[in-house]
């Protein structure tokens, strides 16, 4: 079956420190994938996007790395504060029949002061 | 500029009725994305509305449908409701749909729908 999997365990990391995040995705073979960060009660908010031609992109302290061999792609959060508390989903648009946005479960991050 | 907006904000309906949910996009986005969001089944994709066209649907039956204006704004309904259908549900706005590179870019805040 098509789905993206992102690590369900919330990542505990200690100010300072980098976080990574993992997204895996099977069975398709998207043109591009997104990452967002959401807060409780309130809709996600969009980071960055990276194309299947872009190993990596970056955003102040944002990285995205996409890996279309593997199917995966990493988040990194460096010098991590504890405002980056948040849950992180990522996305993609697959185009399998009709287009759809499939998102992933996302990953609950807590960094510690 | 203003972000998308979402009314209400909060509803509680009971099962069997219906309900209609409004999305107002950013100025110029003519593509508007609808998603319900359960603690158990993340974030689904509900529709995908361009100039008035729905363009893309997601897996969920036909009680779900939606609507969208000239001026962009966007409903969706739920009719029948069931106790299942207590979400949050968000809208999303962005230039393009997701046949021409779009991807929900800005999210409202959604309305919460609780069905007793």
């Amino acid at each position: 079956s098509q789905k993206i999997e992102q690590n369900s365990e919330a990542l505990n990391i200690q100010e300072g420190k980098t976080a990574t995040l993992t997204c895996n995705y099977t069975n398709y073979s998207p043109a591009y994938l997104q990452w967002y960060r959401q807060d409780p009660g309130r809709g996600p908010v969009f980071l960055l996007l990276i194309r299947e031609n872009e190993k990596e992109k970056r955003k102040e302290r944002l990285k995205v790395t996409f890996d279309t061999t593997l199917k995966q792609s990493l988040f990194h959060i460096t010098a991590s504060q504890p405002a980056d508390s948040a849950t992180y989903l990522c996305a993609l648009a697959t185009a399998v029949g009709t287009y759809k946005y499939i998102f992933g479960t996302g990953t609950r991050l807590k960094v510690l002061a | 500029k203003a972000g998308v907006t979402q009314t209400p904000r909060y509803l509680i309906k009971t099962r069997g009725q219906q309900v209609t949910l409004s999305c107002s996009p950013i100025s110029g986005h003519r593509s508007v994305s609808w998603y319900q969001q359960t603690p158990g089944q993340g974030l689904q994709f509900l529709f995908e509305y361009f100039s008035e066209t729905q363009r893309n649907k997601g897996n969920f039956p036909g009680r779900f449908s939606g609507r969208q204006f000239s001026n962009s704004r966007s409903e969706m309904n739920v009719s029948t409701l069931e106790l299942g259908d207590s979400a949050l549900y968000l809208c999303a706005s962005s230039l393009e749909t997701s046949g021409s590179s779009g991807y929900p870019e800005y999210f409202g805040p959604g309305t919460r729908l609780l069905v007793l």
